[in-house]
């Protein structure tokens, strides 16, 4: 069975701090790896995709990816208040589908 | 604008009625996905589809059906035999490798009365 885990939350990180989410996944050999953003009420959005061993960055955003400990984080920096949703994880464990994480929700405190 | 079409946003049934949600992308993606997400839940994928005409289960598809008769159409019918069918349903596509990102459409809010 492929698994993706995420901490459920919430997670509640000060205005301007950085703030850091944690998935791990089942199957070492997994190739890609995503983390969206999902505001109440809407769909997933993209935030960050990574698909090889290191640090990832987009602006506020790093992706981590650790294949040999089988996990992938995102950290935000400078966290703002529209920071705050819920962050899914999805690993695509080479078989056509991603496989979701149940999400972590994140608030950012003002 | 490019992008992936979902409707009615929100839909009422009754039991034992089926309903057909809609799913469009103008993106020319080989694969589009039907997933079901319950409050405080990841996503669950019903159905599947890497090109035109064919189409695979996904974890949970017991009381769905799909079709795919045009590359830019995936409708959802959810049927009678789904137990527990109110959730928010959503709309994915993507180019059909395997690193490849999966688009969401704003997907479709159905509850049944």
């Amino acid at each position: 069975q492929k698994e993706v885990e995420q901490n459920s939350g919430p997670l509640s990180v000060p205005e301007g701090a950085i703030a850091s989410l944690n998935c791990t996944y089942s199957d070492r050999g997994s190739q890609s790896f995503f983390w969206y953003r999902q505001y109440s009420g809407k769909s997933p959005e993209l935030i960050m995709s990574i698909y090889s061993n290191g640090d990832k960055e987009d602006g506020r955003f790093t992706a981590q990816l650790n294949k040999a400990s089988q996990y992938v984080s995102l950290l935000i920096r400078d966290s703002q208040p529209s920071d705050s949703a819920t962050y899914l994880c999805a690993v695509n464990f080479g078989n056509e589908k991603l496989t979701f994480g149940t999400g972590t929700r994140l608030t950012i405190i003002p | 604008d490019g992008g992936i079409t979902q409707s009615p946003k929100y839909l009422f049934r009754k039991e034992g009625q089926n309903v057909t949600l809609s799913c469009e992308q103008n993106l020319n993606h080989d694969a589009m996905y039907w997933y079901r997400q319950d409050p405080g839940q990841g996503l669950r994928l019903i159905y599947y589809s890497q090109i035109v005409n064919d189409f695979q289960k996904g974890d949970i598809a017991e009381g769905y059906s799909v079709s795919r008769e045009k590359k830019e159409s995936f409708p959802l019918t959810v049927t009678s035999a789904q137990k527990n069918p109110t959730a928010f349903y959503l709309c994915a596509s993507s180019s059909g490798t395997r690193t490849d990102t999966q688009y969401f459409g704003p997907g479709t809010r159905l509850t049944v009365l």
